[in-house]
């Protein structure tokens, strides 16, 4: 099966630090990449869609300059949150589209605390 | 647009006893219908998925679930719940495109 990684799964930071978030898809290549957050015991909410090559494109109310989205490769995306502030501490999960069923499958996630 | 609607945000079911679980979604085009289960704090995992072909769909787990274009749903079963199956279910439709729709989760809780 289509497997992808997060890392790191964990993560605590400063308030108005940065931390990068890597999603990899491990036996596929990856046109094209997702980024969502989770607010606990809610469903998932689009931030971005990650395409290789090109810029990303973001959701309406999700900021590009706080959020930096890198799709350098067909199987890596990363975002970075940069000057991360308490409001941001979230579970951010990314998925891989996997052709040519376009099926996502899902990273396990990470959990950021910013204090 | 396309939409997704899971009744009932929570479910619980004794165990042994069937499981269901609603989706109905509206679509202009064919979707791609998927159901993905998460356990707490993890990602999603693929259940199962309906693309083309035939409408009863068997995924992971002994779950099942059924496209059915006339009632625009895609309700996920299973013939007997099990205690590992408790975690949150979330049913997704895709327009074969790059665009995704989630519902809103429903959790389900195995009663022993």
């Amino acid at each position: 099966g289509a497997v992808v990684s997060q890392h790191p799964s964990w993560v605590i930071c400063k308030s108005g630090t940065s931390v990068k978030i890597e999603c990899r898809s491990l036996d596929f290549q990856a046109t094209t990449m997702f980024w969502y957050r989770q607010f606990p015991k809610q469903s998932l909410m689009l931030m971005a869609t990650s395409n290789e090559g090109s810029k990303a494109t973001y959701e309406q109310g999700v900021e590009k300059d706080k959020f930096l989205i890198n799709h350098a490769s067909l199987t890596l995306s990363t975002l970075t949150v940069t000057s991360a502030h308490p409001e941001d501490s979230s579970f951010y999960i990314c998925s891989a589209l996997q052709p040519p069923q376009e099926t996502q499958y899902f990273g396990p996630g990470t959990r950021l605390l910013v204090l | 647009a396309q939409s997704v609607t899971q009744l009932g945000s929570h479910v619980s079911v004794s165990e042994g006893a069937l499981v269901l679980l609603r989706c109905n979604y509206s679509s202009s085009v064919p979707p791609y219908l998927f159901w993905y289960v998460q356990y707490p704090n993890q990602g999603l995992q693929l259940l199962l998925k309906y693309t083309t072909g035939a409408t009863l769909v068997k995924g992971i787990n002994g779950f099942e679930a059924e496209f059915k274009k006339s009632e625009t749903s895609f309700h996920l079963t299973k013939p007997s719940a099990h205690m590992s199956d408790a975690a949150e279910y979330f049913c997704a439709v895709s327009d074969t495109g790059n665009q995704f729709y989630f519902g809103t989760g429903t959790s389900l809780t195995v009663i022993p």
